[in-house]
């Protein structure tokens, strides 16, 4: 089965420049997740939803930080404007369930750089 | 706010020794997952615990959940190359959303 998809793997920008991320989950999963990871730290839940619904966006900065799911199926993370605060990687994960104990399956992530 | 702690941050281990990581929850815990990061590599899902004082092996691996489920440990018997990589813990947000809170994570080496 194929696993989660994500692009591009690397992005580098300037602060104050737009980026966007986009995510394919593992087909049929309802719940998908985006991640901020910063070096050195666990990954931070940024938004999630199920189906094409947000369900927790509680740590999304809002200011500069938007993600859709139209259809329920892929998704995009964008970010306008970047800080340098926002270098990370972000990890998309998908499950297949609903329940927070459902095993989530992580892309390869975008590592962003922001200078 | 919540808080899952993880000892230690780094551990170097030599190839054939045995490693343990901890994790310490500020709050009541309903499950908790275990998952595995590669350097340069994606979480990679391990196990989860339910039940107070649950352990679980896998080959080499032996997970336990505490009684008050408020802490878990991984711990790796003879210890390989393969097993280099970040451990996190990871439990349900106390917020009640349903979402997973990561734990600070141990980066773990072993030496050849």
């Amino acid at each position: 089965e194929a696993g989660v998809a994500q692009s591009p793997r690397y992005k580098i920008i300037e602060k104050r420049q737009s980026v966007a991320f986009w995510c394919n989950p593992i087909s049929g999963h309802a719940t998908l997740y985006w991640y901020q990871q910063i070096l050195g730290q666990g990954p931070k839940l940024l938004i999630q939803f199920q189906n094409n619904g947000v369900v927790d966006d509680s740590q999304l900065p809002k200011d500069r930080f938007s993600a859709e799911r139209l259809k329920g199926v892929d998704s995009t993370l964008k970010i306008q404007p970047a800080k340098l605060e926002d270098s990370a990687v972000y990890l998309c994960a998908s499950s297949a369930g609903t329940s927070v104990g459902n095993e989530q399956f992580f892309g390869p992530g975008t590592r962003l750089t922001v200078l | 706010g919540q808080q899952v702690m993880q000892i230690p941050q780094y551990q170097h281990v030599q190839e054939g020794e045995d490693f343990t990581t901890y994790c310490n929850s500020s709050t009541t815990l309903s499950n908790i997952q275990w998952y595995k990061q590669r350097p340069g590599g994606h979480p990679v899902f391990l196990i989860q615990l339910v039940k107070s004082g649950e352990v679980k092996k896998q080959k080499r691996l032996t997970f336990q959940f505490g009684e008050a489920k408020k802490n878990s440990s991984l711990h790796i018997t003879a210890t390989q190359t393969t097993d280099v990589g970040t451990y996190f813990c990871a439990g349900p947000d106390y917020s009640g959303a349903n979402n997973l809170f990561f734990g600070t994570g141990t980066r773990l080496t072993v030496i050849p």
